[in-house]
């Protein structure tokens, strides 16, 4: 069983058509949950982190918020600029400082 | 300010060879960490460096191994290469008291294994 999973694994959305990306994890004593983005052939670029449920974080067109089990990731009038993959990672007790990674959802965003 | 710097950027190598791959970790950072990322999947945890000593290691074999530099820059050794070794290699570094923090990602090192 995947500890992280992301849905959906792909999303196309026209310039401006806002939409959210959801992120669930099943493990316990949570420390963190980040998001990064990453594109073709790059590696991931942070974007928040979030630490505990209620918490929401902005960043230009982006909203990210955290509940008990999910977050999620929340684009407002996205621009094609904003097409790339936005990975999920959580970091709690047991796996102690490394970051688990969900699969990604892959982003396309045309004009 | 440089970031986290990998090279080299991509290396094909045959089954049953070995690899290197080098890591310099961004500026003042002291901990760096591997992580390998198969085609379509997210990054998994390889291993975690800190004042030369790894401190902490994911579900990898032995033949996966690496060494920290005094200066905090990192390699990544990797024996008998496997076709299923073949993917991106990233290297992330951050301070040791702030790894709830986050991670700066480098670009990686893309290895084929032919």
């Amino acid at each position: 069983e995947d500890q992280v999973t992301q849905s959906p694994e792909a999303l196309r959305l026209q310039e401006g058509e806002s939409s959210s990306l959801n992120c669930s994890y099943t493990v316990s004593g949570l420390r963190g949950l980040f998001w990064y983005r990453q594109d073709p052939g790059k590696g991931p670029e942070f974007l928040f982190t979030l630490y505990s449920a209620g918490e929401e974080k902005e960043k230009e067109r982006l909203k990210a918020t955290l509940t008990k089990k999910e977050s999620f990731l929340h684009i407002t009038a996205p621009k094609p600029e904003d097409s790339a993959t936005y990975l999920c990672a959580v970091q709690f007790n047991q796996a102690g400082t490394a970051l688990i990674f969900g699969k990604g959802t892959t982003l396309s965003v045309s004009s | 300010d440089a970031g986290v710097t990998q090279s080299p950027t991509h290396l094909i190598k045959t089954r049953g060879q070995q690899v290197t791959l080098r890591c310099s970790p961004k500026s003042g950072h002291d901990t760096v960490s591997w992580y390998q990322q198969a085609l379509g999947q997210g990054p998994q945890f390889i291993f975690q460096y800190y004042e030369e000593e790894e401190r902490q290691r994911g579900n990898f074999p032995d033949r996966f191994s690496g060494h920290q530099f005094p200066n905090y820059s990192s390699e990544l050794n990797v024996n008998a290469l496997l076709l299923g070794d073949s993917a991106l290699y990233l290297c992330a570094s951050s301070f040791w008291h702030r790894l709830a923090h986050g991670y700066t990602f480098g670009s990686g090192t893309r290895l084929t294994v032919v």
